[in-house]
């Protein structure tokens, strides 16, 4: 059973660029949540998507934005990129289970903005 | 907002020596706590979580949390660390808003175990 996967693995980008990260969530779970983790940092809660849609999202510009397609897999967008957003990039997927999410998270993207 | 404070940013033990990582959270509501480790070029693993019931959770690889409501900490214990333990350990907390969650995270502590 493939747990959660990310693509790419690291990305170089200038300052000004977007990009777009991906992740294909485990087996059976519809729900995908993407968090930034800079250098020496927690991960940071930037959104949430269920059913296609973004339920909940944390305190990120709109720069940032995402997709969730039908089979679950979802998609990260950062527009006009910063310096400030050279960080890991996670993705985790969850399914409603017993009441509560337990979220299980890919190995992440490296995103350099230079 | 909800928070996590870790207070211990860098612990450094010998093996055998016993671990007990901080953590409190700021919310007067009902959550859910989870301690995650990250194990160098590794991927973030859950290493325990609480959700209700007894407040004395156990995890893998021998380590247990206990959460004290009155307060707001869910600390994490080992009785003996082995240097394979060496890792960064996250603290998390969950609270629900209809469906939706996330998951609020502490600054982490990085554990060093040393031979």
């Amino acid at each position: 059973d493939a747990g959660v996967t990310q693509s790419p693995t690291h990305l170089i980008k200038t300052r000004g660029q977007q990009v777009t990260l991906r992740c294909s969530p485990k087996s059976g779970h519809d729900t995908v949540s993407w968090y930034q983790q800079a250098l020496g940092q927690g991960p940071q809660f930037i959104f949430q998507y269920y059913e296609e849609e973004e339920r909940q999202r944390g305190n990120f510009p709109d720069r940032f934005s995402g997709h969730q397609f039908p089979n679950y897999s979802s998609e990260l967008n950062v527009n006009a990129l910063l310096l400030g957003d050279s960080a890991l990039y996670l993705c985790a997927s969850s399914i409603w289970t017993g009441g509560t999410y337990e979220q299980y998270f890919g190995p992440g993207t490296r995103l350099t903005v230079t | 907002a909800q928070s996590v404070s870790q207070h211990n940013h860098h612990v450094i033990l010998s093996e055998a020596a016993s671990l007990e990582l901080g953590c409190n959270y700021s919310y007067g509501g009902t959550v859910n706590l989870f301690w995650y480790v990250q194990y160098p070029g590794q991927h973030l693993q859950l290493l325990l979580k609480y959700f209700s019931g007894d407040p004395l959770v156990k995890g893998i690889k021998g380590f247990e949390a206990e959460f004290i409501k009155s307060k707001f900490s869910f600390n994490l214990r080992k009785p003996s660390v082995q240097w394979s333990d060496t890792a960064e350990y996250f603290c998390a907390v969950t609270i629900y808003t209809g469906t939706a969650s996330k998951l609020t995270f502490g600054t982490g502590t990085r554990l060093q175990v040393t031979l």
